[in-house]
């Protein structure tokens, strides 16, 4: 079955403890991104990657990284998350930009 | 500044009736626009897309119109099922960059 799965799908952390979000598909695609969503503002995207080794900043990039050494994982790290971080986060691949995206079926985060 | 931008917040249309979710962007160089639905607790899933070459794309109840000298689209279901009651995102994305800009989203409702 094509599915994006993403680990944890939930995650209660403290300010400052370190965290990784993991991301993972099995259609071979190319395009893999990250996207927050939050009320009233609704998804706006954290990071991308066209392909392995290929890493670029979305709209929302600060205090996240992102890594790409492998075509089907693509983890999400905090390195320090603050509660403003706090958030419904969904991972996405796709062929490239203009292909339907998969969207994993969500992490909700709360850093206190 | 918003580039996609989805100005109803919500939209209630009664069952068998045509709904139309509207969205406007500023940016001439999006050159394919996508859209998606999402329910509560899941992720969004891939609805219709259309290329800024055409003006009309068609799939069974769901139909996109794009205008490009006013910078709109619009997505017609038709007919409204109760089914289709979730929020929809319209997103838009570029060759320059290969980000994917997202809307706010629109939450339908389907009256009986």
């Amino acid at each position: 079955e094509a599915q994006v799965t993403q680990n944890p799908r939930y995650l209660i952390t403290v300010t400052g403890k370190k965290l990784t979000v993991t991301c993972s598909q099995n259609m071979n695609h190319e395009y893999m991104s990250w996207y927050r969503q939050d009320p009233g503002l609704g998804l706006r995207q954290i990071y991308y990657s066209m392909n392995v080794e290929v890493t670029d900043k979305g709209d929302v990039p600060e205090g996240y990284k992102v890594s790409r050494k492998e075509k089907r994982n693509f983890p999400l790290i905090l390195e320090s998350p603050s509660p403003n971080q706090t958030s419904l986060y969904f991972c996405a691949s796709s062929f490239s930009r203009s292909y339907e995206q998969y969207f994993g079926p969500g992490t909700r985060l709360t850093v206190t | 500044d918003q580039q996609v931008k989805q100005n109803s917040p919500s939209l209630s249309v009664q069952e068998g009736r045509i709904s139309i979710l509207n969205c406007d962007y500023t940016n001439s160089m999006f050159d394919y626009f996508l859209w998606y639905k999402k329910y509560p607790a899941e992720g969004p899933t891939f609805l219709i897309s259309i290329s800024s070459i055409k003006d009309k794309n068609e799939d069974g109840r769901f139909t996109v119109f794009l205008n490009k000298s006013a910078k709109h689209l619009s997505l017609h279901i038709v007919p409204s099922q109760p089914g289709d009651s979730a929020v929809y995102f319209c997103a838009a994305t570029m060759n320059r960059d290969d980000k994917i800009i997202f809307g706010k989203g629109t939450r339908l409702h389907i009256l009986p």
